[in-house]
C-alpha cells in the first residue's frame, strides 16, 4: 500500500548549520509533497510544498528538492535558528485524490 | 482570516465511555478531514468530507468511529465506545479547493484525547 519514510526521526544541530530531512514514497502517482512543522502542543502548519512537476523550490532559508525517478523528496534548512525546533512531517498525496499519506516526523533541535 | 477551530482541546474518559469532537474549518472551505494522530507518528486521515458528502472513510474503523458534516460547515466525530488504543489527537483540517483539486489542507489545534 501506500508508504512513506522518513529519516531522521531526531536531528541535532547547532545554530548557523543546515539541516536535512530526507521522504521516500512507494506511489509513483504521487504528485503533490507538502511539508509540515509541528510545534509542540501546536497544530501541523505548512512550511512548503512542491508538485511534481518541479524539482526543487526555494523560500528564504527553506528548500525542498524532489527526485521523481528515486521516488523520494528532501526539506533543507540553511542557517537554522533555535525556533526552527519543532517535529517536522513529510508528506505525500496521490494523483486525484486529496489523501495525503504521512511520514513519521522529524524531531529537529537547534541548539544555540 | 480565522483558522480550523476544535474544541474540546482535552479530554479524558474511561474506555466503553463516549465522546464527540467539534470542528468548524475555515470559512468557505469546502472540504473537511479527521486525522487521528497517534504520539509520535504522523497524522492518519480518518475521513474527508466534500460539502455534507462522505470523500472518502475508508480508514475509518465505523464499528465504533462516525462522523457527520450536515449542513457542510461544521463537523462532529464521535467514538463509541472508546478503547484505550483511541489515544490520540484528533486533528481538523479544511482546504477550499473541492475533492480532487491540489489546494493547501490547514489544521486546527486538535483534541488531545487520553483513554484511561
Amino acid at each position: 500500500g501506500e508508504n512513506v519514510e522518513q529519516h531522521p526521526s531526531t536531528l541535532s544541530v547547532q545554530e548557523g548549520d543546515s539541516a536535512v530531512i530526507k521522504c521516500t514514497y512507494s506511489d509513483s502517482a504521487s504528485n503533490y509533497f507538502p511539508w509540515y512543522k509541528q510545534e509542540l502542543g501546536k497544530r501541523p502548519q505548512l512550511i512548503i510544498d512542491i508538485r511534481s512537476n518541479v524539482g526543487e523550490k526555494k523560500d528564504q532559508r527553506i528548500a525542498v528538492t524532489l527526485n521523481k525517478t528515486a521516488k523520494h523528496f528532501s526539506l533543507h534548512i540553511t542557517e537554522t535558528q533555535p525556533e526552527d525546533s519543532a517535529v517536522y512531517f513529510c508528506a505525500a498525496r496521490k494523483t486525484n485524490t486529496d489523501k495525503l499519506i504521512f511520514g513519521t516526523g522529524t524531531r529537529l533541535q537547534v541548539f544555540p | 482570516e480565522a483558522g480550523v477551530a476544535q474544541s474540546p482541546r482535552y479530554k479524558i474518559i474511561e474506555k466503553r465511555q463516549s465522546v464527540a469532537f467539534w470542528c468548524n474549518p475555515i470559512s468557505g472551505h469546502a472540504t473537511l478531514y479527521w486525522y487521528q494522530q497517534i504520539l509520535g507518528q504522523g497524522p492518519k486521515l480518518l475521513i474527508q468530507f466534500q460539502n455534507n458528502g462522505v470523500v472518502d472513510d475508508s480508514q475509518l474503523p465505523k464499528d465504533r468511529f462516525s462522523a457527520e458534516r450536515l449542513k457542510g460547515v461544521d463537523s462532529t466525530l464521535k467514538i463509541q465506545p472508546a478503547k484505550l488504543e483511541d489515544s490520540a489527537v484528533y486533528l481538523c483540517a479544511s482546504s477550499f479547493a473541492l475533492a480532487g483539486e491540489l489546494d493547501t489542507q490547514y489544521f486546527g489545534p486538535g483534541t488531545r484525547l487520553t483513554v484511561l
